[in-house]
């Protein structure tokens, strides 16, 4: 089964700097999700990736897939407190399959 | 745009009781429907595919007979909790797909259902 390992685990960033979550994952991506959860909330969609080498943005947050199509990273820049929250990748397991693996999740604090 | 809505949004019950919980397709039709559990600062863990008209998938480690999935109709899948005891309090959350959108379309979440059984 696909594992998806994200990383930091946390992150506690100062209002208005950039930062980058990274998304690994253990066999190749066919299609590579991005959400954003608040605690106790569902998942709002981000964004979905999947060709190698694919960049897609909204808003601030630019998301990436890498050529091997195995490691995708979300970059937000100039953070405010909106975009706190929780991070999660999600990958499917090829076309048709609509059931995903999640990564681990990355907890974003802003500070003022 | 598509939405898809689960109810209740949180639930508590005794510990023994059976508790549903519903997820619906707001204006699409989806003959299959995913539902998930989340606990306490972890990702999310896929419970099973819920198949419209037929027996759900689970995957493995998640016990049949504890939650029980009925997908009655296009637009309705169900999870049944039975017999709860409180290890099963958790988050769980349901997602669809707009057949419309195609592969590349949204996978749409509901906003979950919180269940505490004491």
């Amino acid at each position: 089964s696909q594992e998806l390992e994200q990383s930091p685990q946390s992150l506690i960033v100062q209002e208005g700097k950039n930062l980058t979550i990274n998304c690994t994952s253990s066999k190749t991506l066919y299609g590579l999700y991005w959400y954003k959860q608040k605690y106790g909330e569902g998942l709002i969609f981000l964004m979905m990736l999947q060709k190698g080498g694919e960049e897609k943005s909204h808003e601030k947050i630019t998301a990436k897939l890498d050529e091997k199509k195995q490691q995708s990273s979300l970059h937000i820049t100039a953070s405010q407190p909106s975009h706190a929250g929780i991070y999660l990748c999600g990958a499917d397991e090829g076309f048709g399959n609509e059931k995903l693996t999640f990564g681990t999740g990355t907890r974003l604090t802003i500070i003022p | 745009g598509a939405v898809v809505s689960q109810h209740p949004s949180w639930v508590i019950c005794k510990s023994g009781t059976s508790v549903k919980i519903e997820c619906r397709s707001l204006d699409f039709q989806a003959t299959t429907m995913f539902w998930y559990r989340q606990f306490p600062k972890q990702s999310l863990m896929l419970m099973a595919t819920s198949n419209e008209g037929s027996k759900a998938t689970y995957e493995q480690g998640v016990e049949k007979d504890k939650f029980l999935i009925n997908h009655a109709s296009l637009t309705l899948s169900t999870l049944t909790v039975t017999s709860a005891h409180p290890e099963d309090s958790s988050f769980y959350i349901c997602s669809a797909r707009d057949p419309r959108a195609g592969y590349t379309g949204e996978l749409f979440f509901g906003e979950g259902s919180r269940l505490t059984v004491l």
